[in-house]
């Protein structure tokens, strides 16, 4: 069974800041990563996507996968007050519809202004 | 665009008492649909999903006697909770996929408060 862990639990920056989150996974099989977003009282929402090792790149989120250490991690850069949500890393083995897709427990964002 | 609705929003129901909560996909055909629990303890689990013309797969710890769930067309889906107690209280969302697509929509989920 996949495990997900996410880290830290919570994090408080300032506007502007550099922020990075952790993800790490058990199963070395898995070939699919995604970070999501959730507002408070809001359904979750797909941020960004990455299939292979490496980094990728879009706006001020960079998603950086390194399969063989099992993590993958998001970074924004210039934080703004906007980006204050529940973020969700997610991994499956497959992207189409019969990949069942297992998320960590999330990490809390608050910037502030 | 692509939405996922989900209703009830929010049901208080007596311990022992079961609640049936629908998911309802516009803008897409929701060919595989994965019901979640967001609990109070900040886990994040996957209960069970469902592909049109597939049966549905349940993880470990959560059982179609606990959690029936029907997926009778495209755009809709169900799941139940039977005889619910204190540890099945918790925000339940609905994500839903189309045929090749990797993104899951999500509704912003059916709460269930157990009294």
């Amino acid at each position: 069974q996949q495990n997900v862990q996410q880290s830290p639990e919570s994090l408080i920056v300032p506007e502007g800041a550099r922020t990075s989150l952790n993800c790490t996974f058990s199963d070395s099989a898995s070939q699919y990563f995604w970070w999501y977003r959730q507002h408070s009282g809001k359904a979750p929402k797909a941020l960004m996507s990455i299939f292979s090792n490496g980094e990728k790149e879009e706006g001020r989120f960079t998603i950086h996968l390194n399969k063989a250490s099992l993590h993958f991690s998001l970074h924004i850069r210039d934080s703004q007050p906007s980006d204050s949500a529940l973020y969700l890393c997610a991994v499956s083995h497959r992207g189409s519809a019969l990949g069942r897709l297992h998320f960590g427990a999330g990490t809390q964002l608050i910037v502030i202004p | 665009g692509a939405l996922v609705y989900q209703y009830p929003r929010r049901t208080i129901c007596k311990s022992g008492t079961s609640m049936r909560m629908e998911c309802q996909a516009v803008g897409f055909q929701a060919t595989s649909v994965a019901w979640y629990r967001q609990s109070p303890q900040k886990t994040f689990e996957l209960i069970a999903l469902s592909t049109v013309n597939s049966a549905i797969k349940y993880e470990q710890n959560f059982t179609q006697e606990k959690f029936p769930i029907s997926h009778p067309n495209l755009s809709f889906s169900s799941m139940t909770v039977l005889n619910a107690y204190l540890e099945d209280r918790g925000l339940y969302l609905c994500g839903a996929r189309e045929t090749g697509g990797g993104t899951l929509y999500f509704g912003e989920g059916s709460r269930l408060i157990v009294v």
